[in-house]
């Protein structure tokens, strides 16, 4: 069974920082890889999605990683504001399931 | 951009009720879903469907059922509210195979059964 993980599960940072958050999963047959955000008591806003055979995508101040073979994703943010303050949920599309198993997210407060 | 609509942002409603949350999606996409979100629990697929008329079960298809009459819309019901049932809803879809555009979500249902 596919099983995803975040680290860290909670992140507190000045504004300002970069920051990485990791995304690993179990099983490495997947077809692509979507990272998300989530304001508290909203829907998920899609930010990056990488296919299987792409190492990075890049949007503005975001850069997201996948290394399918180790089981690995990074969402690397660049300079924090006090607006990227949200939950980060990365969500492989597992071949082997055939659906897309979501993690338990990461939550980011930027300090002003 | 796609658009995903889910119909009520705040539900309220009495233990034993018939509930109809609906999701509309303005882009012809082929496959929608819904899921609810619980803290400590995540996201847990309840049905999906990858055409009109067509529904298949999630991973917790218990008390709930779906249709899908048009392709623009697919319809959450909780045949008869409990109180277990209060969560986050949240709809998606997704045009074509889900593995090559990834999913767009509705803005969510936050349901209370009193």
């Amino acid at each position: 069974k596919q099983e995803v993980t975040q680290i860290p599960a909670a992140l507190s940072v000045p504004e300002g920082e970069n920051l990485v958050l990791n995304c690993s999963f179990t099983d490495s047959a997947i077809y692509n890889l979507q990272w998300f955000r989530q304001d508290p008591g909203k829907g998920l806003t899609s930010l990056l999605l990488i296919q299987s055979s792409q190492r990075e995508q890049t949007s503005g101040r975001l850069n997201a990683s996948l290394d399918k073979s180790s089981g690995r994703s990074t969402l690397y943010i660049a300079a924090s504001q006090p607006g990227d303050s949200a939950t980060y949920l990365c969500a492989p599309f597992s071949a082997s399931y055939d659906k897309v198993i979501f993690g338990p997210g990461t939550s980011l407060s930027v300090i002003p | 951009d796609v658009k995903v609509t889910q119909s009520s942002r705040y539900l309220v409603k009495r233990t034993g009720e018939k509930v109809f949350l609906e999701c509309v999606q303005d882009m012809d996409h082929e496959n929608m879903f819904w899921y609810r979100q619980d803290p400590g629990l995540g996201l847990r697929l309840i049905y999906f469907s990858y055409d009109v008329k067509m529904k298949e079960k999630g991973d917790i298809p218990e008390g709930y059922s779906v249709s899908r009459e048009k392709k623009e819309r697919f319809s959450l019901i909780l045949e008869s509210a409990s109180t277990n049932q209060t969560s986050m809803y949240l709809c998606a879809s997704s045009i074509g195979g889900p593995a090559a555009y990834g999913y767009t979500f509705g803005s969510g249902t936050r349901l209370t059964v009193v």
